[in-house]
């Protein structure tokens, strides 16, 4: 299994569609995760760290199942604005994080 | 405003070249890092920095140098050891070690070409 790993998309979606987005990882021991969203040609921006079993933030809602080694990210009511690519993100220890090679998503009118 | 910034903006250079990009945080934040990303590609973790006058090796260090002697200032120098430098850098912050959640920020990167 790759360290982590995520659907490749692209995720083509209407105006208000529910999405949602897997990962997997392969470090058991890994204690933190997160979602950044990356615009085309910018930098990572930090969306949501995920906490013990998931946490929400108004439309998304990450989750994790530690057993399984897997993390979700669902965005209800998707915005035009939503569009971008999504990265799974794990800490591996010493501070430093290894990240998927995200999935894309537009968001179509 | 608290924040990350880097520079130049894009660089280009010519075989053979050293270059350096620089990596400003005033976050006062004590951990640095560096990252490669190429199209298509996850980032790659090339250099971080724990502490001023400290700093440990990434995945893909070879043909890169870094130092660390302010606690805002982490510069990455390509060197033409590098052999396909042409990228997107990107230096990022974190408050350091010992936190569980310990979420990075970034910069806004730099463009490299190797012309």
């Amino acid at each position: 299994r790759k360290e982590v790993e995520q659907d490749p998309g692209p995720f083509n979606v209407p105006e208000g569609a529910t999405v949602a987005f897997n990962c997997t990882y392969s470090n058991s021991a890994s204690q933190s995760f997160f979602w950044y969203r990356q615009d085309c040609r910018k930098e990572p921006k930090l969306l949501m760290s995920v906490y013990s079993s998931g946490n929400e933030d108004g439309r998304f809602t990450a989750q994790l199942n530690r057993a399984s080694q897997y993390i979700s990210l669902l965005i209800r009511d998707s915005k035009l604005s939503d569009s971008a690519t999504y990265l799974c993100v794990v800490n591996r220890g010493y501070s430093t994080l290894t990240f998927g090679k995200g999935t894309m998503l537009l968001v179509s009118p | 405003d608290g924040g990350i910034t880097q520079s130049p903006k894009y660089l280009f250079r010519k075989e053979g070249q050293n270059v350096t990009l620089s990596c400003e945080q005033n976050l006062n934040h004590d951990a640095m890092y560096w990252y490669r990303q190429d199209p298509g590609q996850g980032l790659r973790l090339i250099y971080y920095s724990q502490i001023v006058n400290d700093f440990q090796k990434g995945d893909i260090a070879e043909g890169y140098s870094v130092s660390r002697e302010k606690k805002e200032s982490f510069p990455l120098t390509v060197t033409s050891a590098q052999k396909n430098p042409t990228a997107f850098y990107l230096c990022a912050s974190s408050m350091g070690s010992g936190g569980l959640y310990n979420e990075q920020f970034f910069g806004p990167g730099t463009r490299l070409t190797v012309l």
